[in-house]
């Protein structure tokens, strides 16, 4: 069975925190993605990565950079948070079909 | 510009009325229809994938269907647990490893 997890259910954090988002996937997939996803706007890319070390951007990168040291592991970085960054962060993982974490609903205060 | 619109925004079924959602798509080279389920608070879960005009899946009280414009997702005697958001997504020959997301048709069936 797929497996596709996230560091966190829900986060709080403080406007200019720095936050790590990690999601590890088990599929042994090249491909991996971070989303985030607000009402009314549905899903929208913010990085993805093809292979370790090696990234690209989605189409909202603007305020956060990735990692990926590892082949299972895909780190999402917000350097500084700020409000208009509370939403739900997915991550997901892709062979011939996407596969998604659980989510992850983060609150910048 | 490839583009996913998913109809209606948002559905009202009694439980038993069966109804289908749908997902209209403009991309160059289909490489590959995608449906989703999703629960609130939840990561999308994987329905089914759809590859070429004419190809049908089904999985219990789901259909999902494709022609070379749009999919449907039927839903047939559909009960309250089947309450959720519907994603559809497609992966173009262009787009390489992205996918494009509709923004869903979110169902609420009614006891």
């Amino acid at each position: 069975d797929v497996k596709v997890t996230q560091s966190s259910r829900y986060l709080v954090k403080r406007t200019g925190e720095k936050v790590f988002l990690e999601c590890v996937q088990d599929m042994d997939h090249e491909n991996m993605f971070w989303y985030r996803q607000d009402p009314g706007l549905g899903l929208r890319l913010i990085y993805f990565s093809y292979d370790v070390k090696m990234k690209e951007k989605g189409d909202i990168p603007e305020g956060y950079s990735v990692s990926r040291e590892k082949k299972e592991r895909f780190s999402l970085i917000l350097e500084s948070a700020s409000t208009n960054q509370t939403s739900m962060y997915l991550c997901a993982s892709r062979g011939e079909t996407q596969y998604f974490g659980p989510g992850t609903r983060l609150l910048v205060l | 510009e490839d583009q996913v619109t998913q109809s209606p925004e948002a559905l009202r079924l009694q439980e038993g009325e069966s109804s289908s959602l749908n997902c209209s798509y403009t991309v160059s080279g289909l490489r590959g229809l995608f449906w989703y389920r999703q629960d609130p608070g939840k990561g999308p879960e994987f329905l089914f994938t759809l590859y070429s005009a004419g190809e049908e899946k089904e999985k219990e009280r789901l259909k999902a269907t494709l022609t070379k414009k749009e999919s449907f997702l039927h839903i047939t005697a559909p009960k309250p647990e089947d309450s959720a958001t519907y994603l559809c997504a497609v992966r173009a020959q262009n787009t390489g490893n992205q996918f494009y997301f509709g923004t869903g048709t979110s169902l609420t069936v009614i006891p």
